[in-house]
């Protein structure tokens, strides 16, 4: 099965709330990282976290790690219109740090 | 204009034909990777390469094939031995293997 899992599977909010997502993952990684991806389109990059780090910020996303209960969130404040769109989460995973395992996404409507 | 390149946008065979996925790229970047992408699902590991004449498969190799021939391309043959090859492929790259991935815009392909 795949590493990484989000959660919830869909969210819708109005514009101006914050939009949180989880993921979870099941064994020891390198680093996590978060990606967007607007409908029929490639995945564009937001947030790569270490393990070693618990937190990181950019712009309007937060992203924290908790390597102990194996999770990550990204929070979204004052979202807009233009960020509906499906996040994933992307995990290295266990001995083979080559490789990148991708949830099956959250899909975020943001309402004008 | 640096960036990952993939073509055609949509693609439609017949059973039966193999067909080859182009992806191409100008960022200097060591790693590349396809990934398939069935709908309302994440994206899967099919083969990733860390240099050139070197790959290795993913987690849904079979019925695909590749070749590294140039560090700036990364071509994928969906062969006719793929059982279910209908889906949208997203080619990426990365500078190193666990650091951000850049992705194309994919290609659509149908088989029927």
């Amino acid at each position: 099965s795949q590493q990484g899992e989000e959660d919830p599977q869909a969210l819708s909010i109005q514009e101006g709330e914050n939009a949180t997502m989880n993921c979870s993952y099941k064994t020891s990684i390198n680093n996590l990282q978060w990606y967007r991806q607007n409908s029929g389109r490639g995945l564009v990059h937001l947030i790569l976290i270490r393990s070693n780090e618990r937190e990181k910020h950019s712009g309007r996303l937060r992203v924290t790690l908790d390597t102990s209960k194996k999770s990550s969130s990204l929070l979204i404040t004052a979202s807009r219109a233009a960020d509906t769109a499906s996040y994933f989460c992307a995990t290295d995973a266990g001995y083979n740090f080559n490789k990148f395992y991708f949830g099956s996404g959250t899909k975020l409507n943001v309402k004008p | 204009d640096g960036g990952i390149t993939q073509s055609p946008k949509y693609l439609f065979r017949k059973e039966g034909q193999n067909v080859t996925l182009s992806c191409e790229q100008n960022l200097n970047h060591d790693a590349m990777y396809w990934y398939r992408q069935d709908p309302g699902q994440g994206l899967r590991l099919i083969y990733y390469s860390q240099i050139v004449n070197d790959f290795q498969k993913g987690d849904i190799a079979e019925g695909y094939s590749v070749s590294r021939e140039k560090k700036e391309s990364f071509p994928l043959t969906v062969t006719s031995a793929q059982k279910n090859p209908t889906a949208f492929y997203l080619c990426a790259s990365s500078r190193e293997r666990t650091e951000e991935q850049y992705f194309g815009p994919g290609t659509r392909l149908t088989v029927t």
